[in-house]
């Protein structure tokens, strides 16, 4: 079946710094979502892009879909306390998963300040 | 609006008992499904359903049941419960999945669940 495979797992960084996680899928995507998990809360939809080569910023996030819609990244600038939680990419395929939001395991970012 | 619903939020079983995850949306949402947490792990979907009356398994199903026989409602139910099923449940909800543009997941507060 479809893998979405996420990294780093951990990232502990000084406040200021930049941040990136990467996501690749073992298939190609229709579309990619990406959602933010703050420490003891629900996951919350951040992005979703749907065209190769596609590039999103959100004030210091800039979300990317590769050429060949298989791998995202996800990259903040100048990371703040508020960026701390799990980040999580999500892959759905209409061909091969219909139905079915693969989730990556996450990265976790820790900011120090 | 409420939003995606779950109840309860925290729940201790014994091996073998069994229970039902509510889960209730009110934004009128086609797609509905649910999703386990383990620490350190990402989600992994259970069952997901794309309509009213109409279910299908997702990555770990074995061991939960799922209805849907309204729209706004989709309950997990746990048969028997066993140490393994102790995690964090979401419920999500989507207004589609049939196109690309699938639009965003709406996720519950999440139903902390431990089997004793």
């Amino acid at each position: 079946g479809q893998q979405v495979m996420q990294i780093p797992q951990y990232q502990h960084v000084q406040e200021g710094e930049d941040f990136t996680t990467y996501c690749n899928s073992s298939t190609t995507l229709s579309n990619i979502q990406w959602y933010k998990q703050r420490p003891g809360g629900h996951p919350v939809f951040l992005i979703q892009l749907v065209k190769s080569g596609e590039v999103k910023k959100q004030k210091r996030l800039t979300f990317q879909f590769g050429e060949a819609k298989k791998n995202s990244s996800l990259h903040i600038t100048a990371t703040q306390t508020t960026d701390v939680g799990t980040y999580f990419c999500a892959g759905w395929s209409a061909l091969t998963n219909a139905g079915k939001s693969t989730f990556g395991d996450g990265t976790t970012l820790t900011v120090k300040p | 609006n409420a939003g995606v619903t779950q109840t309860p939020k925290f729940q201790v079983l014994k091996t073998g008992q069994s229970m039902t995850l509510q889960c209730a949306q009110d934004m009128n949402h086609e797609y509905m499904s649910w999703y386990r947490q383990d620490p350190g792990m990402g989600l992994r979907l259970i069952h997901y359903s794309v309509g009213a009356g109409i279910t299908d398994q997702g990555e770990v199903p074995n061991g939960y049941n799922v209805s849907r026989s309204t729209t706004e409602d989709f309950p997990l139910r746990l048969l028997s419960a066993a140490p393994s099923q102790t995690s964090v449940y979401f419920c999500a909800s989507s207004y589609s999945r049939q196109a690309a543009n699938t639009g965003e997941l709406f996720f519950g507060e999440g139903s902390r669940l431990t089997v004793l």
